[in-house]
């Protein structure tokens, strides 16, 4: 068990241009969660994906935020046009499927995002 | 609205004492209550979980409380040791899996 991982794990950016980060969740989890987290903050749910369907969107991702998971295994969140806002910490969680209790989530260290 | 209200934001204890921390909710759909650990440039952790069927749960030195009537669950760490020293979010969810997490708490153990 290798755990969730993120990449990159620090990203800085000129506001207006694009970002995309990558989440290769634990193998056998079939669900992956996109969160974001400010600074003195507690992460916020953006969206999440059972296999290769997204089946939730928050309303904090604006159009301008995409996230994808192709084949069901890793995904991708991509920020277009990025403002100075956008700066946070973007956390990817896994789980398997089944009862919270019994498939918790696990989270990964996070992209930590600056737009200057 | 589905929220989480976590208290103190911030909390110093000396080595050995009882750390203490509360969280309070309004949609009584909730029905998964974990608390979260996180230190600086780490992803949370899962520290211990509850369901609102038991009113306590303990695991090692962590026990959570919880207060179904008062829609009210709290943290208690007991012997507290400097490297408790972390950031705890407390959190819930109803069957949609989404987590909704608190504002955090800030502790910090004294040796």
């Amino acid at each position: 068990d290798t755990g969730v991982s993120q990449n990159p794990r620090h990203k800085i950016t000129k506001r207006g241009q694009n970002v995309t980060f990558r989440c290769d969740p634990i193998s056998e989890h079939n669900r992956l969660y996109w969160y974001r987290q400010t600074l003195g903050q507690g992460p916020e749910f953006l969206t999440y994906f059972q296999n290769e369907a997204q089946l939730e969107k928050s309303r904090l991702l604006s159009d301008r935020f995409s996230a994808e998971r192709p084949k069901g295994s890793f995904s991708t969140l991509e920020i277009q046009r990025t403002e100075q806002g956008d700066s946070a910490m973007y956390l990817c969680a896994s789980s398997l499927g089944g009862s919270s209790y019994n498939s918790p989530l696990h989270f990964g260290n996070g992209t930590r995002l600056t737009v200057t | 609205q589905q929220q989480v209200k976590q208290s103190p934001q911030s909390l110093i204890v000396q080595k050995g004492g009882i750390s203490i921390i509360n969280c309070a909710y309004e949609n009584t759909a909730f029905d998964y209550f974990p608390w979260y650990q996180q230190f600086p440039g780490k992803g949370p952790a899962l520290l211990i979980a509850i369901r609102p069927d038991v009113s306590e749960k303990k695991e090692g030195r962590f026990t959570i409380s919880f207060n179904k009537s008062a829609k009210q669950f709290s943290l208690h760490i007991m012997d507290s040791q400097p490297g408790d020293s972390a950031t705890y979010f407390c959190a819930a969810s109803d069957g949609t899996r989404k987590l909704i997490f608190g504002q955090g708490t800030e502790l910090s153990v004294k040796p």
